[in-house]
């Protein structure tokens, strides 16, 4: 079963650029999440999404900040204008969802650089 | 304010030997917890999901869980210097699947 894929690994851009990351949940996963993980932090969340609806966007800046999830499959998560303090790992993970099944598989996420 | 808490360690445990980390979360109605393993620079691995008050074992794994102290914790038992990683735990606080996450405890084992 292939896992969740991100892309790109890494990205290095200049302050108020904008940049954007893909994500391709595993196959049949409904729920798909973006974390913001900083050096030292457990994740945060940004967005989760179910299916194609947005269940949880709170902590999303939304100002510069926004998420999509076409078909409710792949998603993308888009950023601008960047600032420093967005420097981070941005982690997409997907669940199955079921009563029992509630475990979230990570990508290897995007190591995002603001200069 | 939903919360899960965790010592940031670092946790030094001689090779061999048991670790033992250690989760408390807020909400009393919490009914899923997860350990997950992140190597520097890697993304999170889950280890370990458990549901039910009591012992979960998996190979050198345990993980504890007391609902009514509202604490989860994971035993490695016979620890490796290939365990040396963050441990994070997470709780799904409210049945919306939307996890909590601790800000994780670092492990060191040293040989």
């Amino acid at each position: 079963e292939a896992g969740v894929a991100q892309s790109p690994r890494y990205k290095i851009i200049e302050k108020r650029q904008s940049v954007a990351f893909w994500c391709n949940p595993i196959s049949g996963h409904a729920t798909l999440y973006w974390y913001q993980q900083i050096l030292g932090q457990g994740p945060k969340l940004l967005i989760q999404f179910q299916n194609n609806g947005v269940v949880d966007d709170s902590q999303l800046p939304k100002d510069r900040f926004s998420a999509e999830r076409l078909k409710g499959v792949d998603s993308t998560l888009k950023i601008q204008p960047a600032k420093l303090e967005d420097s981070a790992v941005y982690l997409c993970a997907s669940s199955l969802m079921t009563a029992m099944n509630t475990e979230a598989f990570f990508g290897q996420g995007t190591r995002l650089t603001v200069v | 304010q939903k919360e899960v808490e965790q010592n940031s360690g670092p946790l030094s445990v001689p090779e061999g030997a048991i670790a033992s980390l250690n989760c408390t979360y807020s909400d009393r109605v919490s009914q899923s917890f997860f350990w997950y393993r992140q190597y520097s620079g890697k993304s999170p691995e889950l280890i370990m999901s458990i549901y039910s008050n009591g012992d979960k074992e998996d190979g050198r794994f345990t993980a504890q869980l007391n609902k009514a102290s509202q604490y989860v914790s994971l035993l490695i038992r016979d620890s490796q210097p290939s365990d040396s990683a963050t441990y994070l735990c997470a709780v799904d606080m409210d049945s919306n699947y939307q996890l909590i996450w601790g800000a994780g405890t670092k492990l060191i084992i040293k040989p």
